[in-house]
């Protein structure tokens, strides 16, 4: 079975600083999709970027930035100038041949004013 | 915009109650999916289906059952609630890729049931 690993269960930023959140990921795959997804306390699962595989370009979504190394399996997310509407559960998600996602087990992001 | 709405976001039942939760999404989306989630645990899926009146089973489908009897309607059934049920339930859907589509999942805003 494929599994997604994110190795920080919580995680704290500064108000304004930069954080880096971590996934791996295994896959004997070559093209793929990756996501990040977010969770606010109480509301709605959205997905905040996605990674095609076999785009070699870091996806970019305004202060959200991927660093995604193939040949290592790893997605990292950066928070650039955090914000407290940042704090979160944030999830790694990886599809597979079904069309299903396998998600890793989250990380909780705490932004402190 | 994609919505996906689910019936409950608060619930409250009795163990051996029948329980049905009920995901409809508006964007004619072929596949979705019931996933439960749990703290420490992530979201473990439970069934998912890919048509009209298909389903598969997930990780985690024991108690469990689920009905498709149109594209926009995907419900779970719990049989017989058990308090070890209790726990936050979200629905999903997607256009899968391969049609077109990339496997993004949108969610429900998540069901809470407790068992008591």
């Amino acid at each position: 079975a494929q599994t997604v690993t994110q190795s920080q269960p919580e995680m704290s930023v500064q108000e304004a600083e930069t954080v880096t959140l971590s996934c791996t990921y295994d896959t004997s795959e070559s093209d793929y999709y990756l996501f990040w997804y977010k969770q606010p306390p109480s509301r709605q699962m959205i997905l905040v970027i996605r990674q095609e595989a076999y785009k070699q370009q870091n996806a970019t979504e305004n202060r959200f930035s991927v660093n995604f190394q193939k040949a290592a399996k790893s997605f990292s997310l950066k928070i650039s100038d955090s914000q407290l509407g940042d704090a979160a559960m944030y999830f790694c998600a990886k599809n597979n041949a079904g069309n299903m996602l396998t998600f890793g087990g989250g990380t909780r992001l705490m932004v402190k004013p | 915009d994609v919505k996906v709405t689910q019936s409950s976001r608060y619930l409250v039942k009795r163990t051996g109650e029948k329980v049905f939760l009920e995901c409809v999404q508006d964007m004619d989306h072929e596949n979705m999916f019931w996933y439960r989630q749990d703290p420490g645990l992530g979201l473990r899926l439970i069934y998912f289906s890919y048509d009209v009146k298909m389903k598969e089973k997930g990780d985690i489908p024991e108690g469990y059952s689920v009905s498709r009897e149109k594209k926009e309607r995907f419900s779970l059934i719990l049989e017989s609630a058990s308090t070890n049920q209790t726990s936050m339930y979200l629905c999903a859907s997607t256009i899968p890729s391969g049609r077109g589509g990339t496997d993004t999942q949108y969610f429900g805003p998540g069901t809470r049931l407790t068992v008591l």
